[in-house]
């Protein structure tokens, strides 16, 4: 039962920003919404993670919605670099337990064009 | 500080070989996890591990597969009497607290004849 709903795919302008999108309508209170990304076929990048505040880093911003039923991942000046499967998924913060794994879904395949 | 790191990064077997994969998760990181992507398809969860403990394994084929994260060493994923199915790249990656942060190495790739 998938947790996130994504595009499969976007296209961005090189130095444009990427606003990737992801629906979670039925995130617990407990759980927060973690971004990856997959360069072609390297291992999976952890690229940010929030509960219900704004959050930003050296490498995105992440903004949830008040209801926190979405969020969208930004990339302000997106490079070809940025060219990866974006992932989108919630779990609760707590320490791994049996059955709360990492799962990851089809994600958004973004390609950044010059 | 060297991340997660996997060996060998390819790996080719012929049908009823035994492939044994390694993981040696980032310094100060007790959590291990093996994912497994199919050419083409997602990251699938495979097992978690802590040292000398397996935590979850709900995503391991019940037959010929099996891993371990010693005290000391690194964590082995060992695939019995392969078939091309198991023709994939696995994924190791580890975390410091079992939180959802995870590291990832650039995986192992094998390739099943």
């Amino acid at each position: 039962d998938a947790k996130t709903t994504q595009p499969p795919s976007m296209d961005c302008a090189e130095g444009r920003a990427a606003n990737l999108p992801c629906n979670h309508s039925t995130i617990s209170g407990n759980e927060y919404v973690y971004w990856y990304r997959q360069i072609h076929s390297q291992g999976p990048q952890y690229i940010i993670h929030g509960l219900k505040n704004n959050e930003t880093n050296e490498m995105a911003s992440l903004i949830i919605t008040e209801d926190r039923k979405s969020s969208t991942l930004i990339l302000p000046h997106a490079t070809l670099r940025d060219t990866a499967v974006y992932y989108c998924i919630v779990r609760p913060f707590a320490p791994n337990n049996a059955g709360n794994m990492l799962t990851f879904g089809g994600g958004t395949r973004l390609m950044v064009k010059p | 500080n060297a991340g997660v790191m996997q060996n060998p990064r390819h790996l080719v077997r012929r049908r009823g070989q035994e492939a044994r994969l390694r993981c040696s998760p980032m310094k100060g990181h007790s959590h291990v996890y093996w994912y497994r992507q199919l050419p083409e398809e997602g990251l699938k969860f495979m097992v978690y591990l802590q040292k000398e403990n397996i935590i979850d394994e709900s995503g391991m084929p019940k037959e010929r597969f099996s891993a371990e994260f010693p005290k000391e060493g690194p964590s082995i994923l060992r695939i019995q009497q392969v078939v091309r199915g198991d023709s994939a790249a696995y994924f190791c990656a580890s975390s410091r607290q079992g939180t959802g942060e995870l590291f990832f190495g650039e995986g192992s790739r094998l390739t099943v004849l």
